[in-house]
């Protein structure tokens, strides 16, 4: 039930097309989704973050969508650029931070 | 705001040496931090929680022994790998729990993680 899976394990997208990577959780009590991105040899650094009150959230070209009775997200990275090629982590944690859960995460490619 | 400085960004060891990576909370107070390993094309692995002033809580599988986790301040985290050998070798990441005070919810930023090479 602390599981967040996240699919696909790996996406590959011509530069200027739209990337989607989705995730779904179990734990009602998970109350914050934020995503983030990750270039090799480096931290996770947050890109952007929803809660279960609103259904979307667009920061620039990234924006999350959010089904709560459905229990899923997603990132959708429009006009996608070959710089943001990395791995995307998708999380959950409940309203106090605690029990914070990371996705398995997704490797995106984009092609120039 | 909300940054966490871990250093070194890597190291390279001799097998049976120690290692200690730092990482500090430059413009907030961590009451609880968190290490995590991760290995090529993995997801992170949460090894341990510190909080400051207590001893670690570590994760099922992760000796406690070999890596020490030392959290003295609200500011310091310290994790030493003690007895390296190349099987340690991953990299190594940080985080503290923070609140994003505008809307009053708790999420966590990460340092910019320490690759341990161990030859």
């Amino acid at each position: 039930q602390q599981q967040v899976k996240q699919s696909p394990q790996s996406l590959i997208v011509q530069k200027g097309g739209i990337s989607i990577i989705n995730c779904a959780y179990e734990n009602t009590a998970f109350d914050y989704f934020p995503w983030y991105q990750q270039f090799p040899g480096k931290g996770p650094a947050l890109l952007i973050a929803i809660r279960p009150d609103v259904s979307e959230k667009k920061e620039g070209r990234f924006t999350i969508s959010f089904n709560k009775s459905a229990k899923q997200f997603s990132l959708h990275i429009m006009d996608s650029q070959p710089g943001d090629s990395a791995t995307y982590f998708c999380a959950a944690t409940d309203n106090y931070g605690q029990n914070f859960v990371f996705g398995p995460g997704t490797r995106l490619s984009v092609l120039p | 705001g909300a940054v966490v400085s871990q250093h070194p960004s890597w190291v390279i060891c001799k097998s049976g040496t120690s290692v200690k990576i730092e990482c500090r909370s430059l413009d907030f107070q961590a009451t609880t931090m968190f290490w995590y390993r991760q290995f090529p094309k993995q997801s992170l692995m949460l090894m341990a929680t510190s909080n400051e002033g207590s001893k670690a809580t570590y994760e099922q599988g992760v000796e406690k022994d070999k890596f020490l986790i030392n959290h003295a301040s609200l500011t310091l985290s310290t994790l030493t790998v003690t007895s390296a050998h190349p099987e340690d070798s991953s990299f190594y990441i940080c985080s503290a729990r923070v609140a994003w005070t505008a809307l009053v919810v708790y999420g966590y930023t990460f340092g910019s993680g320490t690759r341990l090479t161990v030859v």
